[in-house]
C-alpha cells in the first residue's frame, strides 16, 4: 500500500485541454513536492507547498495543498506535447524519521499534438 | 559535471552476482539518499545519509543490501547476491543541507540494473 495515491495513473489528452492530477493520503505531511521525470532521467523538482491551503503558481501549472495538508493537486492549463512525463508527488510524513520522503506511484501524462 | 553523476548507467548481472552502483554528488551537498524505483512505480526510499553518518537505513529491502559514504561525499550502493527481484532504477539524490523537505533534491539519472 502506497502512502500517497496518485490518480489517475494514466492520463493521454490532446493540446489544449487542462487536466488535473490528485494526491491524496490519510496521513498529515509536513510539506510536499511535485516532481517531473522524463524517461531515462531522475526527477526534477517542480514546487514545494508547505501550507495547508496553499496554492502556488508556476506559469500553467497550479499547485494546491489540502488545508489538512493530507491531499494535493496538480492542474495544468492548455496543456502542451512538452508537458508530456511522468509527475510524481512526494511528502515527508509530520513525525517520520528525518529524511524518509515518500513518493506516489506517478501519473504518466502523454499530451498529443 | 554540475549535476549528480550515477554508474554504470546501465548494469546486468546474473542471478547470485554482487553488484557496485556509484554515486557522485554535487559538491558541498550535505545529504545524500538512495531510491529504488521499479517500473512503472514511483522511487521507494532506501537509505539516508548527512555526510559520512548513514543516518536511515530502514528502507533497505534485506541485509544484501548495504551503503557507505566513508568521506562524505560519493557513495556507493553495493547489492550481494543479486535476486531477480532487486532489479529496478536505482537513483542518488543529494542536498545542500540537511533535509527538511522545504528543500530542493537533485537526482542523478539513475543506474539501471537488470537481474537475469
Amino acid at each position: 500500500t502506497q502512502l500517497l495515491e496518485q490518480s489517475p495513473q494514466f492520463l493521454s489528452i490532446q493540446e489544449g485541454e487542462n487536466l488535473t492530477v490528485y494526491c491524496n493520503s490519510s496521513s498529515v505531511f509536513s510539506s510536499l513536492q511535485w516532481y517531473r521525470q522524463e524517461p531515462g532521467e531522475g526527477p526534477v523538482l517542480l514546487v514545494t507547498v508547505v501550507t495547508g491551503g496553499e496554492v502556488k503558481k508556476l506559469k500553467r501549472l497550479t499547485f494546491q495543498f489540502g488545508d489538512a495538508r493530507k491531499d494535493s493537486s496538480l492542474h495544468i492549463t492548455a496543456a502542451q506535447p512538452g508537458d508530456t512525463g511522468l509527475y510524481l508527488c512526494a511528502g515527508e510524513e509530520r513525525g517520520s524519521t528525518l529524511g524518509r520522503l515518500y513518493f506516489g506511484r506517478g501519473t504518466q501524462l502523454t499530451v498529443w499534438p | 559535471g554540475a549535476g549528480v553523476s550515477q554508474s554504470p548507467r546501465y548494469k546486468v548481472a546474473k542471478r547470485g552476482q554482487d553488484v557496485a552502483l556509484r554515486c557522485d554528488p554535487i559538491s558541498g551537498h550535505v545529504s545524500l539518499f538512495w531510491y529504488q524505483q521499479a517500473l512503472g512505480q514511483g522511487p521507494e526510499f532506501l537509505t539516508y545519509f548527512q555526510n559520512e553518518a548513514q543516518l536511515d537505513k530502514s528502507g533497505l529491502p534485506s541485509d544484501r543490501f548495504f551503503a557507505e559514504r566513508p568521506e562524505g561525499s560519493v557513495s556507493t550502493l553495493k547489492i550481494q547476491r543479486t535476486q531477480q527481484e532487486d532489479s529496478a532504477v536505482y537513483l542518488c539524490a543529494s542536498s545542500f543541507g540537511p533535509i527538511t523537505y522545504t528543500g530542493e533534491l537533485f537526482f542523478g539519472e539513475g543506474s539501471r540494473l537488470t537481474v537475469l
